[in-house]
């Protein structure tokens, strides 16, 4: 099973600033057939399903404001918010959709400091 | 609109079994694989299972730890999915959500709002 560790567990960032989490598996998530990294992340407020908000490690769902931004290829992996507004504040969690079992990463709590 | 309407969940005693379902609308539900996805509370995402189309025999995959007692079924001609759990244990006890397979990533792009399933005596 591939594992996904995302870091840190939590962030405080101040409106208007930078966020970004971390995440890593533990073999490539890079399909060689179309060169694409089959990562997404996805954001979850509470008492709410998730929402997608990343897929191809770097490709924005339709819908999602420009600051939220993904990168890396690989094994490594982040998500950046470039300038956090308070309705941010949520869980986000990555996940590798390459093999079976799909597996996600343990999430990440950002909070307005 | 694409909507994912769930029902079933509810309390169950361990060792009991439980069918959630999951109704589709808004999209061609027999074109995408199909996933469930559970929440432990106040824990992370766990992938449950996942059921893939016709045209690939509606095949099917389960996380370990579910395997052999959960059933992941669809009937197209309803839009609807199903996860049938059986032998239900403690460590069960989770919002489950369906979730649809975007069909060109593996990643789960519409949710259904979940649903609590408890299991305890």
């Amino acid at each position: 099973d591939i594992v996904m560790t995302q870091s840190p567990d939590s962030l405080a960032v101040s409106l208007g600033e930078r966020a970004t989490i971390n995440c890593k598996s533990s073999q490539s998530v890079l399909h060689s057939s179309n060169n694409k990294n089959y990562l997404a992340w996805y954001q979850q407020k509470p008492g709410q399903p998730p929402k997608l908000l990343i897929y191809w490690a770097s490709t924005r769902e339709s819908g999602v404001p420009d600051r939220f931004s993904g990168s890396g290829s690989g094994t490594d992996f982040s998500l950046t918010i470039s300038s956090l507004q308070a309705e941010d504040v949520a869980v986000y969690y990555c996940q590798q959709c390459y093999s079976n079992p799909l597996t996600f990463g343990g999430g990440t709590t950002v909070e307005i400091k | 609109e694409v909507q994912l309407v769930q029902s079933g969940g509810g309390l169950v005693q361990p060792g009991g079994s439980l069918r959630l379902s999951c109704a589709a609308s808004g999209f061609t539900f027999s074109d995408h694989y199909m996933d469930w996805v559970r929440q432990a509370p106040g824990k992370g995402l766990e992938w449950v299972g996942r059921i893939r189309d016709k045209a690939n025999s509606y095949t099917t995959e389960y996380a370990a730890s579910v395997k052999g007692r959960f059933t992941v079924s669809r009937d197209d001609s309803k839009n609807s999915l199903y996860l049938q759990m059986n032998s239900l244990k403690t460590e069960d006890t989770a919002v489950y959500y369906c979730a649809r397979d975007s069909g060109y990533g593996a990643h789960f792009d519409y949710w259904g709002q979940g649903t609590l399933v408890t299991v305890s005596s």
